[in-house]
């Protein structure tokens, strides 16, 4: 069964501070892999994804993943957090039949 | 233009009725789903439908009934609702992909609360 773990469930950073979010995978084969954005009130946005080629990924606001298959990560990470960047962070791993399976995520804040 | 839609957006109801959550998109998508967010954020399917036929459906109490009238429409309906229901509930589609997992695009949710 696949499975994703986010071990930080809240992480607080400065403005203008670097920014990474921590994901661990459980999949079988080769894994989908996603970043999803939630801003309070909001639904999911996609930030990156990653299915094949090169493992480092570029998303958008500035956003990018690396995919490390010995580790079985896919972290997330920008060099310079925004005051805007703060809502909760989703990481999710997929396969074959469209099943998405999300990890709990993590609550990012924002120190002005 | 709103890519995947939800009505409605809130929802407050009392325990034992029936409600209904309606969710459209016009993405051209062939696969649309339903996701339930708890109160601690963990986000879990529930349904998935591809052109009309279920594809997926985890363990969810048969008190809840999708139904998709055409490729574009995805509607969930809860019968005797409990407390246990009180969530936000998510609806997503995704284009088609061969059978492998692609992106998922979601609607803005519905937060439905049972007193």
């Amino acid at each position: 069964a696949q499975s994703v773990t986010q071990p930080d469930i809240h992480i607080t950073v400065s403005e203008g501070a670097s920014l990474e979010l921590r994901c661990n995978y459980s999949y079988g084969a080769t894994p989908y892999l996603f970043w999803y954005v939630q801003s309070p009130g909001q639904g999911l946005q996609l930030l990156l994804k990653y299915f094949s080629g090169d493992t480092l990924v570029q998303g958008i606001k500035g956003f990018e993943a690396e995919f490390k298959r010995s580790q079985s990560s896919f972290n997330l990470r920008k060099p310079s957090v925004h005051w805007s960047d703060a809502a909760e962070y989703f990481c999710a791993v997929g396969g074959g039949g469209n099943k998405l399976t999300f990890g709990t995520g993590t609550q990012l804040k924002v120190e002005l | 233009d709103t890519a995947v839609s939800q009505t409605p957006k809130y929802l407050v109801t009392q325990m034992g009725n029936d409600k209904s959550i309606k969710c459209e998109q016009n993405l051209g998508h062939d696969t649309m789903y339903w996701y339930k967010q708890d109160s601690k954020k963990f986000l879990k399917i529930m349904f998935s439908y591809n052109n009309k036929e279920l594809i997926i459906n985890e363990t969810v109490p048969n008190r809840f009934s999708p139904k998709s009238p055409d490729k574009a429409h995805l509607n969930l309906h809860i019968n005797s609702l409990e407390l246990g229901d009180s969530a936000v509930y998510f609806c997503a589609s995704s284009p088609p992909s061969g059978g492998r997992t692609d992106t998922q695009y979601f609607g803005p949710g519905t937060r439905l609360t049972v007193l």
